[in-house]
């Protein structure tokens, strides 16, 4: 069974701050891994996944999250933090069958101080 | 190029009562998820449908839950007898699930389900 653990319900940070969301998983398998984002009343969409390619991913505004096998990580990064990145963030895992649901982590609430 | 559409986005329902969501899936896509948002709970699968093959209705919290999906696209989610712990945000999404490419999911703007 697959698993993800995000550490850390609630972070905050000051605006042009690094921005570092954790997250670790539990696969059999070769996992694929995902970070989906969800802004203030609005839907879920992907920020990056991992598919066994590249091990350092870049996604959209900004982010990027490396794969560490070793330590079975998949931690979220952002430079410099800004206003707009206010939001629910969620870890998630997959393998490569298909046969298998996303499992997500409980999210991490990131708030941005200026 | 629509995306995933789910009905009603708002729903209030007494408690006893039974509700159906409805979700349509991106054209195409072969996977098909349900999970549910509740504050500080995070994402909670549901039921998850991929093709032909048999539901994983692992996640499903009771028997008072059950989904179908129709022709492998349209799926409906049904609670009979709601109870106040129901209320949650349900959420849908779909999948091309195609394998080797990774599984992304593409999620719809939910249902918000307030069982009074």
């Amino acid at each position: 069974a697959q698993s993800v653990t995000q550490l850390g319900s609630h972070v905050s940070v000051s605006e042009g701050a690094l921005v570092l969301l954790r997250c670790n998983y539990s696969s059999s398998v070769p996992p694929y891994l995902f970070w989906y984002v969800q802004y203030p009343n609005q839907g879920l969409q992907l920020l990056l996944k991992y598919t066994s390619a590249a091990t350092l991913v870049k996604g959209i505004n900004g982010f990027e999250a490396e794969f560490k096998k070793s330590e079975t990580s998949f931690h979220l990064t952002k430079p410099s933090a800004h206003m707009s990145d206010a939001a629910e963030y969620f870890c998630a895992v997959s393998d490569y069958s298909g046969n298998t649901p996303l499992v997500f982590g409980k999210g991490t609430r990131l708030s941005v101080i200026a | 190029g629509a995306g995933v559409s789910q009905s009603p986005s708002n729903k209030v329902t007494e408690k006893g009562k039974d509700v159906e969501l409805r979700c349509d899936p991106i054209s195409g896509h072969t996977a098909l998820y349900w999970y549910r948002q509740s504050l500080g709970q995070g994402l909670e699968f549901l039921i998850y449908f991929q093709g032909n093959s048999a539901p994983d209705k692992s996640g499903l919290p009771s028997d008072r839950f059950s989904a179908e999906r129709t022709g492998g696209s349209v799926s409906t989610l049904t609670i009979q007898r709601t109870q106040q712990e129901d209320s949650a945000v349900y959420l849908c999404a779909s999948s091309p699930n195609m394998g080797g490419l990774g599984t992304e999911a593409f999620f719809g703007q939910g249902t918000r389900l307030t069982v009074v």
